[in-house]
This record gives structure tokens, sequence and C-alpha cells, in this order.
């Protein structure tokens, strides 16, 4: 069974940047999508970007391409999204995400319990 | 950017009652490229549909999905206390957007 496991909250300033962490076990680590997606709250779901670890090719939603960026491990099968710049909107429930296609853009069957990250000065 | 609109925004029901909740695209979803989650309060999302109609591995048979191009459809057809939560559609023909979801209350 696959399974997510997220880094922790945090709390950043303004203009900082922050790095969050998704680690895999069970399944293929390198052959499938991983997807970020973020939720502010009381908001709905929003597509951040993803990677295919084994193509090394990101795929950013328009509105965070130059912001942010996302990396994979294979050797630890962990995942990362670093986002850059942050401001009071970036507020939110990150999470991420594994889907079973290996293709982008895709849907997604594996969660990360998520990651609070909190922007506040 | 495909918009995804949901409808209604909230819907109130009773045990047992039927459920359709709707995923209007800003333009056409080829390949039926859409699926639905199901969120509850603190949870991540759970995958229910995908590929507008097919049941995601463990999902009982009273959620259903259909339609195709701009029109889709979540059906839960005798509504279970566990069901009560938030549904999202997500295309992902064009990148990815989520529709703003549909809370599901108890009436």
């Amino acid at each position: 069974q696959v399974q997510l496991v997220q880094s922790g909250a945090e709390v950043k300033k303004p203009g900082s940047s922050v790095k969050v962490s998704c680690k895999a076990s069970g399944g293929t680590f390198r052959n499938y999508a991983f997807g970020w997606v973020r939720q502010a709250p009381g908001q709905g779901l929003e597509w951040v970007g993803g990677i295919i670890p084994i193509l090394h090719i990101p795929n950013y939603a328009q509105k965070f391409r130059g912001r942010v960026t996302f990396t994979a491990d294979e050797s630890t099968s962990t995942a990362y999204m670093e986002l850059r710049s942050l401001t009071s909107d970036d507020t939110a429930v990150y999470y991420c995400a594994k889907d079973i296609s290996g293709s982008l853009p895709t849907y997604f069957v594996f969660w990360g319990q998520g990651t609070l990250i909190t922007v506040s000065s | 950017e495909i918009v995804l609109t949901q409808s209604p925004g909230t819907l109130s029901l009773s045990p047992g009652e039927r459920a359709t909740l709707s995923c209007r695209a800003s333009q056409s979803v080829s390949g039926r490229y859409l699926a639905w989650y199901q969120q509850k309060p603190g949870q991540a999302p759970r995958l229910l549909i995908y590929g507008a109609s097919t049941r995601a591995t463990g999902i009982p048979d009273r959620f259903s999905g259909s339609g195709s191009g701009t029109d889709f459809t979540l059906t839960i057809s005798r509504l279970e206390p566990e069901d009560f939560a938030v549904y999202s559609c997500q295309q992902y023909y064009s990148s990815i957007t989520f529709g703003q979801g549909t809370r599901l209350e108890i009436k």
C-alpha cells in the first residue's frame, strides 16, 4: 500500500522560501507522477504543479511558474516542493499526491496528510 | 485555462436520499479526463471517480459519475451518514484545474 508522509507545519516570513518534503513508501517511486495541490483556509483545491521522477521534467501551473521548484530524490523516495517569495496569499495546506499512470496531467490516487504553511510577519 | 464551476455550492439532503452534483467546464474536456474527489474536514482528498465514470478502487457502487464535453455529474444514489462532505471535480485534459467544491450537508 502506498503511503505519502509529508514534513511538518511551518511558519514563514513574507519574502522567504519554504521547502516541503513528501516521502513515499510502497509501490514504485520513479515511474509515477508526484503532484502538489494546495488549499487555502476555507477554499477549494488549487494545482501548483508536479514532477515525474524518472523524467526529471517538472510541470507547473502557470500561476506559480518561476516561483516554485519540484525535485525528487530517488535514493530516499522523497519528492520536494520549494516555493519562494512567499506572501500571505500562500498561507495554505499543501498536499503531495501520487498517480498511477506515470504521466502529467493526471488524477491522483494517493495523497499525503498535508503540510500547513503559514506566512506571517 | 479550463474553469470548472460546481453547483450547487451547498446541498442539504437527508440520509437515504439521492444526491446529484454538477461540474460544468468552460471548454470541452475531451477524452472525459475528469475526476471527482471527496474531502472531509481535516483530511486529504479521496479519489472517487476518474475518466468521468470509472470508480476508483474500493469506492462503493452508490457513487457514479457521468457526462462528457462540458457537463459532468456525480450521483450518490442513497446517501449514507459518512457521505456528507465536500466534493470537488478536477479536469486533467489541459493542465489541471479544480472546481470550487460542493458541500453536501445533512438536512
